[in-house]
Order: structure tokens, then sequence, then C-alpha cells
């Protein structure tokens, strides 16, 4: 079947930097997204990964490894504005269409 | 650009009754989206629509949900009739189709604000 995971919480201090991995198991894989949800709010895009490599978009960045299925989201110089819920999501072919599943998410906390 | 509008934000039903939810995508988006998710959960995709043709509808409920989008904008998710396990916010999104660059934003969804239901 399709599934994603990622860690359930991660917990960091502002001005650190933190890694949330994601692995995947899809079939008809083209692609890997984050979005970010906090509390009471809609997800928002951050980023999209379709090649290997490193996508930069200021203090975020995304990973991607198709041949380990696995790809990560870096958050820099964490402000506590970050608090929120960060989601991968795995873009797929299928039946002709494009179709995007979520992971379970991972709530990240930052404290002063 | 105006984002994607739903209503109603707040939606509180006892178990057996139904409720209609509605949304308008960000006009040119040819693709939408309905997914479910439960408190602590990520999105669950109920329903995607192409124009106005389902495309997948694989995890809808089809002995309570259904879902339609007339005219290949607005669309709307009705649940008849409700149970408990329901109680979940109610995304809808928007996005061109294709396989591009996120920059051109294709692969890109825009969710809306949501939809609240609380099922007693």
């Amino acid at each position: 079947g399709q599934s994603l995971e990622q860690p359930s919480e991660v917990t960091a201090v502002e001005g650190a930097i933190v890694q949330i991995n994601c692995t995947y198991q899809t079939s008809g894989f083209y692609g890997l997204s984050w979005y970010q949800q906090h509390d009471g709010g809609a997800p928002t895009f951050l980023s999209y990964n379709a090649l290997d490599g490193l996508e930069e978009t200021g203090r975020f960045s995304s990973f991607l490894s198709r041949s380990d299925s696995y790809g990560y989201l870096l958050l820099q110089e964490l402000q506590m504005k970050d608090s929120a819920s960060y989601f991968c999501a795995a873009h797929m072919f299928s039946g002709g269409y494009n179709k995007l599943i979520f992971g379970a998410g991972t709530r990240l906390a930052v404290h002063p | 650009e105006a984002g994607v509008a739903q209503s109603p934000r707040y939606k509180i039903i006892e178990k057996r009754q139904s409720v209609a939810f509605w949304c308008n995508p960000i006009s040119g988006h040819a693709t939408l989206y309905w997914y479910q998710q439960i408190l602590g959960q990520g999105p669950k995709l109920l329903i995607q629509f192409q124009n106005n043709g389902v495309v997948d509808d694989s995890q809808l409920p089809k002995d309570r949900f259904s879902a339609e989008r007339l005219k290949g904008v607005d669309s709307t998710l009705k649940i008849q009739p409700a149970k408990l396990e329901d109680s979940a916010v109610y995304l809808c999104a928007s996005s061109f189709p294709g396989f591009g660059l996120a920059s051109s934003g294709a692969n890109v969804l825009t969710f809306g604000a949501g939809s609240r239901l609380t099922v007693l």
C-alpha cells in the first residue's frame, strides 16, 4: 500500500536547526512536498522536490533521495512562529492522474 | 488572487443527521480535492475532481458521503447520515493540473480554512 512515515514530535530551541525526516512507500511516485499547518489553520505549501538533492527557500530547505525513498525538511534559525505541524506528502501518478497523499505529520515545538 | 473559500467554518450536528459543506476553489484551478483531517492526523484524501469529473474517490465512504462539482467550479460534500467518527475538519484544496515545477503552480495545493464538523 501507500504510506509515509515521519516522527510524531520534535522539540527544539529558538535559533537552532531541526531536521524532520520522511520515508515513503508509494507506487507511481514522482515528487515529495512539505506543508506547514499551525493549530486551527490550513496546511500551507512549503516546498516540492521532484529531483534528488537539496532545494533551499530562505530558512527552509528540503531534500529528496529517490533511491532511498527518503526526504527531509531542514529548518534553520528556528523562530517561535515555526511551532506547527509539518507534513510530508507524496505525489503519485495513478490511474492517469496525479494524486497527493499526506503523512501523519510531525509536531514541532520551538522553545525560548 | 482570492483563496479557496469554504463554508460553514463550524458545524455541530447530532449523529444520523445530514450536513453539507461548500467549496469555491481558486479561479482557473481545474483540480479540486476534499480531504478529511481527524485531530492529530494528516489529511486523508476523500475525493479528487478534474474539472467536473471524479478521478479518485477510492477512500470516500460512498454509503454516507457524496460530492459533486457542478460546471467544474464550486463543489459540495455531503454526509448523510453522520456518524460520531465523522467528527473532523473537512479541507477543500485546489491546484492546477499537471506535473510541472512547483514554481509553475503545478503540484502546489492551496487549501481553504476548512469546515470543522462535530457529531454528537
